[in-house]
């Protein structure tokens, strides 16, 4: 089955740097990454994804960029902000034993990203 | 926020007790899925069901046991389980098809004594 491998599983920066988390995955048939959001005591939420068609997607200060070659992709957040500070999952498709519904997906470990003032 | 919806919010349970989580979903999905998610470990997928039918069970153990009865609705049945099975319980609901965005409840905070 899916792999997927998530680096660095802490990370602390300065508001207004760059922040810079990484995923590998195993499957090459594996073809939507989404990232989610969770902050203490809430639900994970999704803040962006791209399917395997696409190698770089953006939406303001996030964005995400996909080798699927290398079969790794990233998420990158620009003038990070006090409210950026959470757990960030990365997780891909991975087959599942129905093709007409429902998808797979395989989370890594999670990244705790602290923006500090 | 209120898309998928979870109760009950906190459940503290001795081992020997029968209780039961339920998942709603106002999006008009028709896949479902029960995830556990405990510390320092990924989220672990255990259950999915599509248009009422288990598509998926990630070889959970039977003390855990769903039931979907229509699209909208999830429940995930508890018995007999061990203080390991402490964990956040959440579910998932997604549009069906694959590579579709899941919207997640807020999570039930389950504590076995």
């Amino acid at each position: 089955g899916e792999n997927v491998e998530q680096h660095p599983s802490t990370l602390s920066v300065q508001e207004g740097d760059s922040a810079v988390i990484k995923c590998t995955y195993s499957d090459s048939a594996s073809n939507y990454f989404p990232w989610y959001k969770q902050e203490l005591g809430k639900r994970p939420q999704l803040i962006i994804d791209i399917r395997s068609n696409v190698g770089e997607k953006k939406d303001q200060r996030i964005a995400v960029t996909l080798n699927k070659t290398a079969k790794h992709f990233s998420l990158h957040i620009t003038e990070t902000q006090p409210e950026d500070s959470a757990v960030y999952f990365c997780a891909a498709t991975s087959q599942g034993v129905s093709t007409g519904g429902g998808n797979k997906l395989t989370f890594g470990t999670g990244t705790q990203l602290k923006v500090e003032l | 926020e209120t898309g998928v919806t979870q109760t009950p919010r906190h459940l503290v349970m001795g081992m020997t007790n029968k209780k039961s989580l339920k998942c709603e979903q106002h999006l008009g999905h028709n896949a479902m899925y029960w995830y556990k998610q405990s510390a320092k470990k990924p989220l672990e997928l255990m259950f999915v069901y599509n248009f009422k039918e288990q598509t998926e069970n990630n070889s959970v153990p039977s003390r855990f046991s769903p039931e979907c009865p229509n699209s909208s609705h999830l429940f995930l049945h508890l018995h007999t389980l061990q203080p390991e099975d402490s964990a956040l319980y959440l579910c998932a609901s997604s549009a069906g098809t694959n590579s579709d965005t899941q919207y997640f409840g807020p999570g039930t905070r389950l504590t076995v004594l």
